[in-house]
């Protein structure tokens, strides 16, 4: 089955600086991945989406993340923080018929002046 | 754009009333969800309906079930509501194309049972 990691519950950066949001996935076969964002009392919103075409993905807002198959990871990033990323992001992968989908428990991202 | 729309952003029911979710999108997706969202678990599935009158469980349908009676409406339903169903719950519409599995989802409705 799948089964998505998400390393860090929580992250804090300065407004600025680079951010770094780790995943890592187990799958039997070539999945779909994604970067869910959900702002506070919002729904989700898709960042962007690996679905085995180029392996370095940009996203929106700046974000970008590199699938990594002798890694098994899908890690998120960003050069530059900025206030308004603060937010929870999930990574995602898709299950084998490509239907539903398969959530981490989150990465909480503060963002601090 | 797709929209997918709950018909509430917040709910409070009282322990034993039978609850109905609302979730409508407009983009004709074959593929409609119904997730439960709690902290420090990120989302988990309930059920999800790949077209009109079909339904298959998600990880945790226990409490619950669901209609799709038409193809743009996907109803989550709490038979009994307990206290510990309080949680936001998630809607999410996909298309079943190949190579275009995201999920679109509505902005959630947060269920408190008393």
């Amino acid at each position: 089955a799948q089964s998505v990691t998400q390393l860090d519950s929580h992250v804090s950066v300065s407004e600025g600086t680079p951010v770094l949001l780790r995943c890592n996935y187990s799958s039997s076969y070539s999945p779909s991945l994604f970067w869910y964002v959900q702002h506070p009392n919002k729904g989700l919103q898709l960042l962007l989406k690996y679905t085995s075409a180029a392996t370095l993905v940009k996203g929106i807002n700046g974000f970008e993340a590199e699938f990594k198959k002798s890694e098994t990871s899908f890690h998120l990033t960003k050069p530059s923080a900025h206030m308004s990323d603060a937010a929870e992001y999930f990574c995602v992968v898709s299950d084998l018929g490509g239907n539903k989908l398969v959530f981490g428990a989150g990465t909480i991202l503060r963002v601090k002046s | 754009d797709v929209k997918v729309t709950q018909s509430s952003r917040y709910l409070v029911k009282r322990t034993g009333e039978k609850v109905f979710l609302e979730c409508v999108q407009d983009m004709d997706h074959e593929n409609m969800f119904w997730y439960r969202q709690d902290p420090g678990l990120g989302l988990r599935l309930i059920y999800f309906s790949y077209d009109v009158k079909m339904k298959e469980k998600g990880d945790i349908p226990e409490g619950y079930s669901v209609s799709r009676e038409k193809k743009e409406r996907f109803s989550l339903i709490l038979e009994s509501a307990s206290t510990n169903q309080t949680s936001m719950y998630l809607c999410a519409s996909s298309l079943s194309e190949m190579g275009k599995p995201e999920a679109f989802f509505g902005q959630g409705t947060r269920l408190t049972v008393v």
